[in-house]
């Protein structure tokens, strides 16, 4: 089954702890990218990934880390993170850019930090 | 820069009225628009794209129309049902080869039986 499968589901952690956000897609897609969902904000976007090696920033960058080393595995790193990142974050990938191909999501991570 | 509404946040429709949603968008022309749907705790899924060279868009009860002189798009559900009830959201491109969108804050729509 085509999907982008994100881990963990859930996770609570403690300020300054760094966590990585496991993100995998099977579709062979080139376009990756993070978004965090906010009650009163909508999906934001954190990092993109235009494909292998190629990363940029999104409009929320600060306090994350992202890395493309092969097609199908866009890990999001919180190197330390802090209470404002707790929030509903999606993995999606995409065949292309640039040509309005349609995202697909994950079932997000919710993740919380105290 | 940029900026996308959706002009309600909520609307409550009753079942088999048709449900229209509005987005609209200032300081730039997109190329493209999509729809996405999303329920509760799940990720958005793809609804359907319109292109700016396109007036309207069908996929079986779904319309999406782009007025680019009005700047805005609007969806429609016919023959509403309480499945129906999700958020919507809507995301234009946001121009460039990256092809990135933006997305609204989205509506959340409640069909009554």
């Amino acid at each position: 089954e085509a999907q982008v499968t994100q881990n963990p589901r859930y996770l609570i952690t403690v300020t300054g702890k760094k966590l990585t956000v496991t993100c995998s897609q099977n579709m062979n897609h080139e376009y990756m990218s993070w978004y965090r969902q906010d009650p009163g904000l909508g999906l934001r976007q954190i990092y993109y990934s235009m494909n292998v090696e190629v990363t940029d920033k999104g409009d929320v960058p600060e306090g994350y880390k992202v890395s493309r080393k092969e097609k199908r595995n866009f890990p999001l790193i919180l190197e330390s993170p802090s209470p404002n990142q707790t929030s509903l974050y999606f993995c999606a990938s995409s065949p292309q850019t640039g040509s309005g191909s349609p995202l697909h999501f994950g079932n997000g991570t919710r993740l919380t930090v105290t | 820069s940029q900026k996308i509404e959706q002009n309600s946040e909520a609307l409550n429709i009753q079942e088999g009225k048709t449900a229209t949603l509005t987005c609209n968008y200032t300081n730039y022309s997109p190329a493209y628009l999509q729809w996405y749907r999303q329920d509760p705790g799940r990720g958005p899924v793809f609804l359907l794209l319109i292109r700016e060279n396109e007036k309207e868009k069908r996929k079986e009860r779904l319309k999406v129309t782009f007025d680019t002189t009005l700047k805005q798009s609007l969806f429609h559900i016919t023959a509403s049902q309480p499945a129906d009830s999700a958020t919507y959201l809507c995301a234009p491109d946001l121009g460039g080869s990256q092809g990135n969108l933006i997305f609204g804050k989205g509506t959340k729509l409640s069909v009554k039986p």
